[in-house]
């Protein structure tokens, strides 16, 4: 079946970067489903970051997140990246990455920012 | 800015109907997709535009739309149908396609 697996938790100080990982299975990486990322503070709902294309390298950034955010692949390992760039406290929160029009997800990463 | 809103908290007696909604602009021109997301979980595709259930959702799972309006409804409401439930679409209005969430909606089944 269609599987996302995603890297495990992370813990970054403000003003570090974090890169996660989204491995893809049970589907070929590069047909036309595009990679969405997006995030979910505690208590808080769902926030779109972007989406990538597997197949072109094509991206596409929230306004919010435009600067900061690189979304890439590594095609041989069916897998999709998300980078995030100086981090501050309000970007702890739960990433998921999700396939197409988002089916299925992957379990999500918790990233948290603290000093 | 695009955006979708979605009902405040609902609760829902076991075996009972409810209808969640979500509206915006955004909806006329692309319908939406909804979602569940169970306490600690990841969110879960439960509805596709024009009534289309992905693969597993059960049947008492229905959708519409109208104008800027898209309606899920949950026919007969059981224990694991409680979460908080997600209404997306797409926005072609910037440089590139983009999605939009509503707020989400907290269906508590009594």
């Amino acid at each position: 079946q269609v599987q996302l697996v995603q890297s495990e938790a992370e813990v970054k100080e403000p003003g570090a970067s974090v890169r996660v990982s989204c491995k893809a299975s049970g589907y070929t990486f590069t047909d036309n489903y595009d990679i969405n990322w997006v995030r979910q503070a505690t208590g808080h709902g769902l926030e779109w970051m972007g989406w990538m294309n597997p197949n072109t390298g094509n991206t596409g950034y929230a306004d919010k997140f435009e600067d900061r955010v690189t979304m890439t692949r590594d095609i041989s390992i069916s897998t999709a990246y998300m980078e995030l760039r100086n981090l501050q406290s309000e970007d702890t929160a739960v990433y998921y990455c999700a396939r197409g029009r988002f089916d299925p997800w992957g379990q999500g990463t918790l990233v948290t920012v603290s000093s | 800015s695009s955006q979708l809103t979605q009902d405040p908290p609902v609760s829902v007696a076991l075996g009972q109907t409810v209808t969640l909604t979500c509206q915006g602009a955004i909806l006329r021109y692309f319908s939406a997709n909804w979602y569940l997301q169970r306490p600690g979980q990841a969110p879960v595709h439960v509805m596709s535009p024009k009534n289309n259930r992905p693969s597993g959702i059960p049947d008492r799972f229905s959708g519409s739309d109208s104008g800027t309006t898209a309606t899920l409804t949950i026919t007969g409401a059981r224990a694991d149908d409680e979460g908080d439930y997600y209404c997306n679409s797409r926005d072609s209005s910037g440089r590139h396609p983009r999605w939009v969430f509503g707020g989400g909606t907290k269906v508590t089944v009594l």
